[in-house]
């Protein structure tokens, strides 16, 4: 039973235009978040996180939105580049699941088209 | 730093061969995480260790599939008998104390 799940496989943007990548989550308990970026060949790596108690993080051109309610987070990048190009993954844990324990959902291809 | 290590980076191999995955971790990562990448589940948490230790084993499908840590800086994943239905991409993944996965490259298992 997938905890965390990203429904959108991939998606496409231009150039210079906004990503918007989405998850959501059942486990209440969760209470920290992340978002891995996965290039071809390679292992994922940590792009940017968050804790239950914010609602929002920024990072540059990266920036990750947290709706406690609703169990959702998405990651906002803006402006796109051809070199965000890859998969995303997203995370989770809480204390209750085992804080190094992280949940993975199953990714979403994104595509930037110069 | 060189980060994770894993090696072989792909195997091919015959139903029912045994199979070993290795990995080398972060100097000074108390923690350890062997995940499987597919389509259909995304990562999937295997097991992970702490200070070499077994905490948490949940995730191993099968009784085919066995992990080790025989000290920190070496780990094994196993599967013996192997099938089709185990091929993926393996990952390993060391962290320090707090959330922080560094994963490595990942071995590419093929299973015909």
């Amino acid at each position: 039973d997938q905890q965390v799940k990203q429904n959108s496989p991939s998606l496409s943007v231009q150039e210079g235009r906004i990503s918007i990548l989405n998850c959501d989550y059942t486990n209440s308990m969760f209470d920290y978040f992340l978002w891995y970026k996965k290039y071809p060949a390679e292992g994922p790596t940590f792009l940017i996180s968050i804790s239950s108690i914010k609602d929002k993080n920024e990072d540059g051109r990266f920036t990750v939105f947290l709706n406690k309610s609703a169990k959702h987070l998405s990651l906002h990048i803006v402006p796109s580049q051809p070199g965000d190009s890859a998969v995303y993954f997203c995370a989770a844990s809480g204390r209750q699941t085992g804080a190094n324990n992280l949940f993975f959902g199953t990714g979403t291809r994104l595509t930037v088209i110069p | 730093d060189a980060g994770v290590i894993q090696s072989p980076r792909h195997e091919v191999t015959e139903m029912g061969q045994e199979v070993t995955l290795r990995c080398k971790p972060i100097s000074g990562h108390d923690y350890l995480f062997w995940y499987r990448q597919t389509m259909m589940r995304g990562l999937e948490l295997l097991i992970y260790f702490n200070n070499n230790v077994p905490i948490d084993d949940s995730g191993m499908p099968e009784d085919r599939f066995s992990a080790k840590m025989p000290n920190a800086s070496f780990s094994t994943l196993k599967i013996q008998p192997s099938e089709p239905r185990d091929s993926a991409v393996y990952f390993c993944a060391s962290s320090p104390s707090t959330v922080g996965y560094t994963f490595g490259s990942g071995t590419r298992l093929t299973v015909v």
